[in-house]
């Protein structure tokens, strides 16, 4: 079975500052990783995603993520951040193979963007 | 075209009574999941359905979870009897089949029903 581990609950950070969400992974097999956010009362929106390839995945809002598959990662940054980017954010895997479709996800990290 | 849609957005009822969920995935996604997210925990999978037919449905807590999906369109998600523990957002995404989804299946939420039971 897969898990993941978000790290941090809460991030405060100020405007215009970089921000990184980690998130670890576990699992026995292939996954495929992902980044969703929650605005305040509307519903996931995938952020970005890996598949294959660079592992270096470039999102949407200026956010990217890297994976590092030696240490099991894939850490969401920002370099810049603003204050429409307070959010819930959460990381997810799904199996790269076999019936099974379902994301896993992490416990989620709210992020909080100060003036 | 329009997302994936819940309703209602908030329920409160007491234990033992009955809830519906609904939801109205994308038109033309076969796939469609239930999730649920109780307390502020991680966001837990519920169960998957193929068109009309329940692919997987091992995250489903206990038999007072019952799912459908008549017609392969809609689903509806009852809780009969409710129990307090069964608080919590319950979300719906929807995706392509696998087949015709190279990028990874990526699947899209709806906003979340929140059903409080007390």
């Amino acid at each position: 079975a897969q898990s993941v581990t978000q790290l941090d609950s809460q991030v405060p950070v100020f405007e215009e500052a970089p921000v990184e969400l980690r998130c670890n992974y576990s699992s026995s097999v292939s996954v495929y990783l992902f980044w969703y956010v929650q605005y305040p009362n509307q519903g996931l929106q995938l952020l970005l995603k890996y598949l294959s390839g660079s592992t270096l995945v470039k999102g949407i809002n200026g956010f990217e993520a890297e994976f590092n598959k030696s240490q099991t990662s894939f850490h969401l940054r920002k370099p810049s951040v603003h204050i429409s980017d307070t959010a819930e954010y959460f990381c997810a895997v799904t199996l790269l193979s076999g019936s099974a479709r379902q994301l896993t996800f992490g416990s989620g990290t709210q992020l909080t963007v100060l003036p | 075209e329009a997302g994936v849609t819940q309703f209602p957005s908030h329920s409160v009822i007491e234990k033992g009574q009955t809830v519906t969920l609904r939801c109205d995935p994308i038109s033309g996604h076969d796939n469609l999941y239930w999730y649920r997210r109780v307390m502020g925990k991680e966001i837990k999978f519920l169960l998957h359905f193929v068109k009309e037919s329940k692919q997987d449905e091992s995250g489903m807590p206990n038999n007072r979870f019952l799912a459908e999906r008549t017609g392969g369109t809609y689903s509806t998600l009852k809780v009969q009897p409710a129990e307090l523990e069964d608080s919590g957002v319950y979300f719906c995404a929807s995706s392509l089949r696998a087949g015709r989804a190279p990028r990874g299946n990526e699947q899209f939420f709806g906003p979340g029903t929140r059903l409080t039971v007390l």
